[in-house]
């Protein structure tokens, strides 16, 4: 049972172009969703996270929109680079059953910006 | 930095042997994890620590196994290795203080079972 739904598989954008990827969580005790950044052959880095009492959250030309009613989030990258080139992951973080932190990762997106 | 080291980096096995891949962090964080990476699946938490000797199962625990006797290593064990569990293996640790979610991941360990 996937958790946290993330779309599209795959990406392919324009230089200086807008990319969007989508998530989509299921349960309510979620209180923290990060996105997650990761190259070839390295671990995911972390790249931005929101809280769902924010709507949204900017960091440089990232950006996170957040429907906390449609249990729904986005990740925005204004202006692509081709250095965004890369795999992106959506997590949404909460305690478990047993109180203890647990994160659950969307399925990834990989992210082609070509010049 | 977080001082996360995967050992080994790459290993090659063949089904049915048993192999264990360690995580050792430096700083002494009470939470760590092991998830492992598919393509279409993302990444997937198997096991996760919240102390010495505090284990629990996450959503793809079955053929794994985990140890932490001591808080900076975090052993995962496939008692008998099999082709679906060739994976690439990401450790990953809650750094104290930090918020909820923000893991720092190790560079990952390529496991081949053939």
């Amino acid at each position: 049972q996937q958790q946290v739904k993330q779309s599209p598989q795959s990406l392919i954008v324009q230089k200086g172009g807008i990319s969007i990827i989508n998530c989509a969580y299921e349960n309510t005790a979620f209180d923290y969703f990060p996105w997650y950044q990761q190259f070839p052959g390295k671990g995911p880095a972390l790249l931005i996270a929101i809280r769902p009492d924010v709507s949204e959250k900017k960091e440089g030309r990232f950006t996170i929109s957040f429907n906390k009613s449609a249990k729904q989030f986005s990740l925005h990258i204004m202006d692509s680079q081709p250095g965004d080139s890369a795999t992106y992951f959506c997590a949404a973080a909460g305690r478990s059953g047993g109180g203890y932190q647990k994160v659950t990762f969307g399925t990834g997106t990989k992210l082609q910006v070509i010049p | 930095d977080a001082g996360i080291t995967q050992s080994p980096r790459h290993k090659v096995t063949e089904t049915g042997t048993p192999v264990t891949l360690r995580c050792h962090q430096t700083e002494n964080h009470r939470y760590m994890y092991w998830y492992r990476q598919d393509p279409g699946h993302g990444l997937r938490l198997i096991h996760y620590s919240y102390g010495v000797k505090d284990t629990d199962k996450g959503e793809v625990s079955d053929g794994y196994s985990v140890s932490r006797s001591k808080t900076e290593d975090f052993l995962l064990t496939l008692e008998s290795a099999t082709s679906s569990q060739t994976s690439v293996y990401f450790c990953a640790i809650l750094q104290t203080g930090a918020v909820s979610g923000e893991l720092f991941f190790g560079e990952g360990s390529r496991l081949t079972v053939l």
